[in-house]
């Protein structure tokens, strides 16, 4: 049974930094893109980051390009996201999600999500 | 941009439900998929590649469209299906979703 479970949401304040945190298990975990998401009552459903299992190339939104940076160690089955230089429009509930295959951005799996609130 | 219609669809179980998803442009290599979410839950895939269902999916959830117009149509709505539905473009950069449509209970 494929599960990703996120880790260290939480509050900070604006221009502050916070680092989530996602192991997977269930399935070969270096041998699948991985992704962040986000989602708000206000704006839904948004695509943040991605990370190939191919090479390790990295993709943002540019809502977060420059400010969040996405990696993967293989080795632990973890996938990160270093998020800096916060705002208040970056409040969100951050998910995890594992992609389709090798070089998929589809994502067939998502974990069950990560608070994280910006503001003083 | 991705826009789904409509926003809200009040519907009795048992009946058929038609959700609509238009892309902005023509989506490439049928990269749309569909999702369900519950209050409280995570997203989970219905459709992807227009029509394909994943492992696990009941047949009563279909897939069709080309091009920027696309749909999901629910037979025989069944007391689970009641959630928001949300599709995505996901083989262009940022990867849209459409807002979603909500099936309530009538």
């Amino acid at each position: 049974e494929v599960q990703l479970l996120e880790s260290g949401g939480g509050l900070v304040q604006p221009g502050g930094s916070l680092r989530l945190s996602c192991v997977g298990s269930g399935f070969t975990f270096g041998s699948f893109a991985m992704n962040w998401g986000r989602q708000t009552p206000e704006k839904g459903l948004e695509w943040v980051s991605g990370i190939s299992a191919v090479d390790g190339s990295t993709f943002y939104a540019d809502s977060v390009r420059g400010r969040f940076t996405i990696s993967r160690d293989d080795s632990k089955n973890t996938l990160y996201l270093q998020m800096n230089s916060l705002r208040a429009e970056d409040t969100a509930v951050y998910y995890c999600a594992k992609g389709h295959s090798i070089g998929s951005w589809l994502v067939d799996f998502w974990g069950q999500g990560a608070l994280v609130t910006v503001s003083s | 941009v991705v826009t789904q219609s409509p926003g809200t669809l009040s519907l009795s179980p048992g009946e058929s439900a038609t959700l609509f998803c238009r892309a902005g442009q023509t989506v490439s290599d049928n990269y749309l998929a569909w999702y369900q979410q519950k209050p409280g839950q995570p997203p989970r895939l219905l459709i992807y590649e227009i029509f394909r269902r994943p492992t696990g999916i009941p047949d009563r959830f279909i897939g069709s469209g080309s091009g920027t117009d696309f749909t999901l149509t629910i037979s025989r709505l069944e007391p689970e299906d009641f959630a928001v539905y949300y599709c995505q473009v996901y083989g262009i950069s940022p990867r849209p979703f459409g807002q979603g449509t909500k099936v309530e209970i009538k």
